[in-house]
């Protein structure tokens, strides 16, 4: 285990509040990834960043934000115009081949 | 667009049995194919992928370009082998991984 750290495991926030999931790496990896995790859904990509002060959208950016001012960070911000923001959310960084995931919040949004 | 299909959402077998996790996807180019797995309480974790061509606890998977499928089998399988399994596909340059929905499998004793 280590490497990729997200913090906390469990968020509760209100609706219309927005909200800030943390991810911490230190395995040097350039390249940093936020997937949802749905029941049935698999994992989608929300945000990825190839590199410190760049990213791109996913297929469902809609309603989040990054930004990547360190190499070790990529924080996801969960707006409130993310209709459905309760899930579980992983992050991930990559090496050459391979992804390592962190531990992931759950999001619950009431 | 690329995409990955996995047709079975839950399976179940008995200890011992063969056991083979259907993956199909679509893409244009020439995909690298991986297995994720995810046991309880653990973190997703990569189980192998296609390039290699290893086999790892007792798994294997072959990419069969012809049929777009990179399924994931086992001979034998046993109660550890229980968990959440995910095929992924990635373009050759590695920028970004698309996952399938998944299959629970549960190896009962």
């Amino acid at each position: 285990d280590g490497g990729i750290t997200q913090s906390p495991k469990y968020l509760f926030r209100k609706e219309g509040q927005n909200v800030t999931l943390s991810c911490e790496q230190n395995l040097n990896h350039d390249a940093m990834y936020w997937y949802r995790q749905d029941p049935g859904q698999g994992l989608r990509l929300i945000y990825y960043s190839q590199i410190v002060n760049d990213f791109q959208k996913g297929d469902i950016a809609e309603g989040y934000s990054v930004s990547r001012e360190k190499k070790e960070s990529f924080p996801l911000t969960v707006t409130s115009a993310q209709k459905n923001p309760t899930a579980f959310y992983l992050c991930a960084s990559r090496s050459s081949y391979e992804q390592y995931f962190g531990p992931g919040t759950r999001l619950t949004v009431t | 667009a690329q995409r990955v299909t996995q047709p079975e959402k839950l399976l179940s077998v008995f200890k011992g049995a063969p056991v083979e996790l259907k993956c199909n996807y679509s893409y244009s180019g020439s995909p690298e194919l991986f297995w994720y797995v995810q046991y309880s309480r653990q973190r997703l974790q990569l189980l192998l992928r296609h390039i290699s061509r290893e086999s790892i606890k007792g798994f294997t998977a072959d990419l069969n370009k012809g049929e777009t499928s990179f399924h994931l089998k086992k001979p034998f399988a046993q109660e550890e082998d229980s968990a959440m399994y995910y095929c992924a596909l990635t373009s050759t340059s590695g920028s970004r991984l698309t996952f399938g929905e998944g299959t629970q499998l549960t190896v009962n004793p």
